[in-house]
């Protein structure tokens, strides 16, 4: 049962045009969201959040969007650089439960092409 | 500040065999998780330790266990090692009710079971 699923296992993006990178869930319980990026050999690190009483967040040339009823949200990078190729892992947890453990989706390979 | 420590980097084992990873928290830290993140799928929730007691388990089998020390650091250890425990073994802290404010992983340990 994947209760978080990222749709797209990669994204080919031109340097400077925006990356819009996809991430659905299923528990209705999920209240907090999280981005992870993970360059090879590295762990993953984190990115930027958002919660569920909120549908955007911004930082930087990073923002995430969130559509409740359509349990879906997306990340946008605008303008894409060529150091921002990576793995970028979508994950989602229910606040107040023991420790918030992580669920997350099975990752997008974003190459941005100078 | 070092981040979170992982050893060994490597490591190949032979099917039945029993394996230790360990791990030592970003300093601050008083939270470990543990994800195993297999070839081309995202990280999965192994189990998490607080105050040296196992908080939450994902749904992995008795052969997975783990430890937590008094100074936080943490432990992970496999028994009867199959093919299907190859997989790149992630450690995470937080500290404990600001999980919201991203974990902190650690490179991994990769294990290849022959």
């Amino acid at each position: 049962d994947q209760q978080v699923k990222q749709n797209s296992p990669s994204l080919s993006v031109q340097e400077g045009r925006i990356s819009i990178l996809n991430c659905d869930y299923t528990n209705s319980m999920f209240d907090y969201f999280l981005w992870y990026k993970k360059y090879p050999a590295e762990g993953p690190t984190f990115l930027i959040s958002i919660s569920s009483i909120k549908d955007k967040n911004e930082d930087g040339r990073f923002t995430v969007f969130l559509n409740k009823s359509a349990k879906h949200l997306s990340l946008h990078i605008v303008p894409s650089q060529p150091g921002d190729s990576a793995v970028y892992f979508c994950a989602a947890s229910v606040t107040g439960a023991a420790g918030n453990k992580l669920t997350f989706g099975g990752g997008t390979r974003v190459l941005v092409k100078p | 500040d070092a981040g979170v420590t992982q050893s060994p980097t490597h490591l190949i084992k032979t099917r039945g065999q029993q394996v230790t990873l360990r791990c030592s928290p970003k300093s601050g830290h008083d939270t470990v998780s543990w994800y195993q993140q297999a070839l081309g799928q995202g990280p999965q929730f192994i189990f998490q330790y607080y105050e040296e007691e196992e908080r939450q388990r994902g749904n992995f089998p008795d052969r997975f266990s783990g430890h937590q020390f008094p100074n936080y650091s943490s432990e992970l250890n496999v028994n009867a090692l199959l093919l299907g425990d190859s997989a790149l073994y992630l450690c995470a802290s937080s500290l404990s009710g600001a999980e919201n404010y991203g974990y902190t992983f650690g490179s991994g340990t990769r294990l290849t079971v022959v």
